[in-house]
């Protein structure tokens, strides 16, 4: 029972790669949520999905996209990476009836 | 603007002392305030939370003070030991429609307790 997963760990990139990452979950939670974290700022939601096949935007949207193809991934896509994408992600999910959230732990990108 | 404002952004206490972070927020909304704790590395794990219909509580070590009048709430470690050393997250959660919660975080206050 590995609960949330994400891949990769860390990750570098040039400025306008792309890149997609993957959460997964074993929980079979509905909610999922993405999140990333930057000093001073604590964590400030990407987007989130509240089932397979939906997703919403948050707080801090753009720039990137995201699928839930599957109950269990939530995906993160970055089309064409900038430095101000440097950040930790993670990833979270939760079931509807209880307000915890279960994180990941974390990717960390960097952008040059 | 930042929904839920945290203080200290770090604190470092001895062995034993009761370090206290403090978080405020202005939106009567949120309905569900919980603490999270981060070590280097890892994501964040829920510590603690509290609801706005009650004043304290209390999980081990861990106590939430939640004052509705003020909107304001803090978090105590009674006893506090180096392995408490670890960056603290206050957040509030609000309902987004369709009996879905968004969270809003404060800053973090990374704790240091020494030997």
């Amino acid at each position: 029972n590995a609960g949330v997963t994400q891949t990769p760990k860390f990750r570098v990139l040039k400025t306008g790669q792309s890149m997609t990452l993957l959460c997964a979950q074993d929980m079979n939670h509905e909610y999922m949520y993405w999140y990333r974290q930057d000093p001073g700022m604590g964590l400030r939601l990407i987007h989130y999905s509240v089932g397979e096949g939906t997703t919403a935007k948050g707080e801090v949207p753009d720039g990137y996209n995201v699928s839930r193809l599957k109950k269990q991934n939530f995906l993160l896509g970055l089309e064409s990476a900038a430095p101000s994408q440097t950040s930790v992600y993670f990833c979270a999910c939760r079931r509807p009836s209880v307000y915890e959230q279960y994180f990941g732990p974390g990717t960390r990108l960097t952008v040059t | 603007q930042q929904q839920v404002k945290q203080s200290p952004q770090s604190l470092i206490v001895q062995k034993g002392g009761i370090p206290i972070i403090n978080c405020a927020y202005e939106n009567t909304a949120f309905d569900y305030f919980p603490w999270y704790q981060q070590f280097p590395g890892k994501g964040p794990a829920l510590l603690i939370a509290i609801r706005p219909d009650v004043s304290e509580k209390k999980e081990g070590r861990f106590t939430i003070s939640f004052n509705k009048s003020a909107k304001q709430f803090s978090l105590h470690i009674m006893d506090s030991q180096p392995g408490d050393s670890a960056t603290y997250f206050c957040a509030a959660s609000i309902n987004s429609g369709y009996n879905f919660n968004k969270f809003y975080f404060g800053s973090g206050t990374k704790l240091n307790v020494k030997p």
